[in-house]
């Protein structure tokens, strides 16, 4: 099975200030992987997505993450934060059967992310 | 609004029990997801449904089922409730499987007292 690592839990920057998010993953071919954000007492929004191409995937929001497969890392960025980036952010890789129907995902455990005024 | 329904939002019940919950995808999508969220476990996902078929397994309890109906709603049963399955469930859909985006509905928060 595949494994996603989320490094910290929490995150706390002030508004404007850089976001970084980290995203580790293993599994031995690339993947797809996902970024996705969950507001209080709301489901899971997708940001953005990596299948194929160009590694640098810019999401909604602002936000854009980098694929580096020599790193296995799909990291989260956003130049500058606002106050409603404040949200738990979850990566997710997914089967590895391109093309297929199984689509199962795998969440890390989340990064809550606090923006400062 | 991702298009994706479910029902109830919140459901409390007592352990022994059984309880379903119910999901509509986005019109068109033929996958549903069933993932649970606690905060012991994390999200995690339970199981695929693919046109009416069961397609993946996850860590699902021999205690929980699901199915895919004709109209491709689908359905999460979950019996002898103990307390640890209290979490918040979730249903997903997207139109196939692997890089499809999945849309989540907002959720059913199960409490098992």
């Amino acid at each position: 099975a595949q494994s996603v690592t989320q490094l910290g839990s929490h995150v706390s920057v002030s508004e404007g200030a850089l976001v970084l998010l980290r995203c580790n993953y293993s599994s031995s071919v690339p993947p797809y992987l996902f970024w996705y954000v969950q507001y209080p007492n709301q489901g899971l929004q997708l940001l953005l997505k990596y299948t194929t191409g160009a590694t640098l995937v810019k999401g909604i929001n602002g936000f854009e993450a980098e694929f580096k497969k020599s790193e296995t890392s799909f990291h989260l960025t956003k130049p500058s934060a606002h106050m409603s980036d404040a949200a738990e952010y979850f990566c997710a890789v997914s089967d590895l059967l391109r093309g297929s129907t199984l689509g199962r995902l795998y969440f890390g455990r989340g990064t809550q992310l606090t923006v400062w005024p | 609004d991702s298009g994706v329904t479910q029902t109830p939002k919140h459901l409390i019940t007592a352990t022994g029990q059984r309880v379903t919950l119910r999901c509509s995808p986005r019109s068109g999508d033929l996958s549903v997801y069933w993932y649970q969220q606690s905060l012991d476990q994390g999200l995690q996902f339970l199981i695929q449904y693919y046109n009416g078929e069961e397609r993946a397994k996850g860590n699902i309890l021999e205690r929980f089922s699901a199915q895919q109906f004709p109209d491709l709603h689908s359905e999460l049963n979950l019996s002898s409730l103990e307390l640890g399955d209290s979490a918040l469930y979730f249903c997903a859909s997207s139109v196939g499987g692997g890089a499809d985006t999945q849309y989540f509905g907002p959720g059913t928060r199960l409490t098992v007292l």
